[in-house]
């Protein structure tokens, strides 16, 4: 059974650098075919996809929050980091991280989220 | 990143009722779409990957078809349960991963 939560603060100042955690079980991502992602989801509005590391390293970053994002593994913790830089309240939202696999990377596991409140 | 467009935004139905959702890609993303149902409060939940694979444990109502550019979802009959807001994701991974902006299935 593929589990995944995410961790870090609920509350960020603008300006401020955002990490958030993702502590998994279930899969390895030392193993081929594996991923993990995270999306966010601000209040009311529709999911926004942010950043994937695949199990060899690789990584992919939505285009126009690329020069904000950094996601990162460590493998031997089972855990991903993603940070975003230069945080604004239009970033308040409900982030995820979630799993994605079968070799072919669907998303098929999310966690619960958390939500991340922007504000001076 | 390729754009994925979803029609309509809102969706009135009744139970009983065949529905189907559309999701457009700005390019051909081939058979790498994946459709969610989130409802509130919730994180969203895979219903069919690689355009029309139904997730294990998802009801056989739910259908989906489609490759290239234009894919759709359907309902074949509306539960209850079904009234949701429905997600396309295409998964391409020459590129990064992006949502369609949603489809809330309202009860008429």
């Amino acid at each position: 059974q593929i589990t995944l939560k995410e961790s870090g603060p609920t509350l960020v100042k603008p300006t401020q650098t955002l990490t958030l955690t993702c502590t998994f079980s279930g899969f390895s991502l030392r193993s081929s075919g594996e991923a993990v992602g995270w999306i966010r989801q601000p209040p009311g509005k529709a999911l926004e996809w942010l950043a994937l590391i695949y199990w060899d390293g690789d990584k992919r970053y939505s285009s126009s929050l690329k020069s904000r994002l950094t996601i990162t593994k460590d493998t031997s913790n089972n855990q991903v980091v993603l940070t975003m830089t230069n945080m604004d309240p239009v970033d308040t939202a409900t982030y995820y991280c979630a799993h994605g696999g079968a070799s072919d990377y669907r998303i098929d596991s999310w966690g619960q989220g958390t939500l991340v409140t922007v504000s001076s | 990143d390729i754009q994925m467009t979803q029609s309509p935004s809102t969706l009135s139905a009744s139970v009983g009722d065949r529905v189907t959702i559309t999701c457009r890609a700005s390019q051909s993303i081939g058979p790498w779409l994946a459709w969610y149902q989130q409802k509130p409060g919730k994180a969203p939940k895979l219903l069919i990957y690689k355009a029309s694979n139904l997730e294990s444990g998802v009801p056989s109502r739910f259908s989906g078809s489609g490759s290239g550019v234009e894919f759709t979802l359907t309902i074949s009959s509306l539960q209850p349960d079904d009234f949701a807001t429905y997600y396309c994701q295409q998964y391409n991974s020459r590129f990064p991963y992006t949502f369609g902006q949603g489809t809330k299935l309202e009860i008429k």
